[in-house]
């Protein structure tokens, strides 16, 4: 079974909205979470590393005011793409391991499709 | 460049065929490496850890070089449920970089 839940799998809405989309670890405590965009016929561009209890880290080129990370607790981790447009649309999942990225495998949520009209 | 490096294909194979894919990667500090299986608009799914003695996972085989920064996939008796993306990641520090991925698509 999953787990890690992502939630919703489908968002679409209009220019300016703001969306929520969670990521939740189910059966083990997350102290990282990743936050993945992948357009389409492209590969995964990792966006930022969220860390629980303290500010989430950004790659290059990825607006932090725009992309809001919370990880308040050791199972949730939330990314608010804020004032949503067009461009913004795409497909955004996440990841946990239960350890070191390097030895333990990353359990990917199912993703959440976002269409921006 | 990009960190890693595949061929998007897409390659059309038989069932029953043998199929390979090749992957390049630029940072030789990389530490680990993976193969990970993704259907159409679907989450990636690990198929896959490649060492550099080799792996081998029933029909599939995974090789590293880490000289050259080549990774392979072979594929033996492919099936139609064989029919996907495969993604190409390797490690570097806390992050996997993934390869834009190759489409294989298995025909009766």
């Amino acid at each position: 079974g999953a787990v890690v839940s992502q939630h919703p799998s489908w968002v679409i809405c209009k220019s300016g909205t703001s969306v929520k989309i969670e990521c939740r670890s189910l059966d083990f405590q997350a102290t990282t979470m990743f936050w993945y965009r992948q357009f389409p016929k492209q590969s995964l561009m990792l966006m930022a590393t969220s860390n629980e209890g303290s500010k989430a880290t950004y790659e290059q080129g990825v607006e932090k005011d725009k992309f809001l990370i919370n990880h308040a607790s050791l199972t949730l981790s939330t990314l608010t793409v804020t004032s949503a447009h067009p461009e913004d649309s795409s497909f955004y999942i996440c990841s946990a391991s239960k350890g070191m990225i390097s030895n333990q495998p990353q359990h990917f949520g199912d993703g959440t499709r976002l269409s921006i009209l | 460049r990009k960190e890693v490096e595949q061929d998007p294909g897409p390659f059309n194979v038989p069932e029953g065929a043998t199929v390979a894919f090749n992957c390049t990667y630029s940072n030789s500090a990389s530490q680990s490496f993976f193969w990970y299986r993704q259907d159409c608009r679907k989450e990636p799914k690990l198929l896959m850890s490649v060492y550099s003695s080799g792996n081998e996972d029933g029909r599939f085989t995974a090789q590293l070089n880490r000289a050259s920064q080549y990774i392979s996939l072979l594929i033996r008796d492919s099936k139609l449920s064989d029919s996907a993306t495969y993604l190409c990641v390797v490690s570097q520090g806390n992050k996997l970089v993934f390869g834009a991925g190759t489409i294989l698509r298995v025909k009766s």
